[in-house]
C-alpha cells in the first residue's frame, strides 16, 4: 500500500513561515490533501488538489507537489496556526484513504 | 450549513459489535460519497471506509475488513458503521466525513468508541 511520511514535528517564531513536508513515491502524479487539526478538534481541510483553498481558509495557507514531495507552506504564522496537519492522498490502485502520520506545529 | 453529527459510539468488550450513525445535513446527502475516518487516542488519522453515493460501492482499509460494514439510508440522510469482532486496536474517536471525489471537505465532531474488558 501507498505510504506517506511527514516529519513528526516543526517549531516556528510568529511571522516566520513554516513549510511541511508529505514524502511519497513519485506523489507528483497524484493530488495531496492537506488537513489542520487543532487540539480536540476535528480535523479541517486547508488544501486539496496540491494547492487549491477552501472558502474561508486564509491565503497564507498554500501547497506544491512535485516528484517525491508535497509541501505545505503556511506564512506569516500565527499562534493560532499551532495544530497537527497531515497530508492525504487516494490510492487509485486499491481504492483506500492514505494519510500521511501528521506533523505537530508549535509557534513559539 | 453542512452538518455532520456522529452517534453510537460507548465501552464495548473485544469481540462484540457496535453500530455507529452520522446524521447528515445541509447537502443533498444522496449525491455524496460518504467516509468514515477514525483515530486512535494520541495517534493520527485512519481512513476506515468509503460508500458512494448510492451505496453501490463500498471500500474498506485492510485493518477492517471483514468486520467492519459501511451502510448508508439516503431516505433517512444517515451513514453507518456496523463494528463487528472489535478488538481493543479499534479503540479510537470515529468521525463521518463528506467525500468530495478524493479528500474529505467536511468532518463531523466524532464518536468515541472504546474496546475494553
Amino acid at each position: 500500500s501507498y505510504v506517506l511520511t511527514q516529519p513528526p514535528s516543526l517549531s516556528v517564531a510568529p511571522g516566520q513561515t513554516a513549510r511541511i513536508t508529505c514524502g511519497g513515491n513519485n506523489i507528483g502524479i497524484k493530488s495531496v490533501h492537506w488537513y489542520q487539526q487543532r487540539p480536540g478538534q476535528a480535523p479541517v481541510l486547508v488544501v486539496y488538489d496540491d494547492s487549491d483553498r477552501p472558502s474561508g481558509i486564509p491565503e497564507r495557507f498554500s501547497g506544491s507537489n512535485s516528484g517525491n514531495t508535497a509541501t505545505l507552506t503556511i506564512s506569516r504564522v500565527e499562534a493560532g496556526d499551532e495544530a497537527d496537519y497531515y497530508c492525504q492522498v487516494w490510492d487509485t490502485s486499491s481504492d483506500q484513504g492514505v494519510f500521511g502520520g501528521g506533523t505537530k506545529l508549535t509557534v513559539l | 450549513q453542512v452538518q455532520l453529527v456522529e452517534s453510537g459510539g460507548g465501552v464495548v468488550q473485544p469481540g462484540r459489535s457496535l453500530r455507529l450513525s452520522c446524521a447528515a445535513s445541509g447537502f443533498t446527502f444522496s449525491t455524496y460519497g460518504m467516509h468514515w475516518v477514525r483515530q486512535a487516542p494520541g495517534k493520527g488519522l485512519e481512513w476506515v471506509a468509503v460508500i458512494w453515493y448510492d451505496g453501490n460501492n463500498k471500500y474498506y482499509a485492510d485493518s477492517v475488513k471483514g468486520r467492519f460494514t459501511i451502510s448508508r439510508a439516503n431516505s433517512r440522510n444517515t451513514l453507518y458503521l456496523q463494528m463487528n469482532s472489535l478488538r481493543a486496536e479499534d479503540t479510537a474517536v470515529y468521525y463521518c466525513a463528506r467525500g468530495a471525489i478524493r479528500y474529505f471537505d467536511y468532518w463531523g465532531q466524532g464518536t468515541l468508541v472504546t474496546v475494553s474488558s
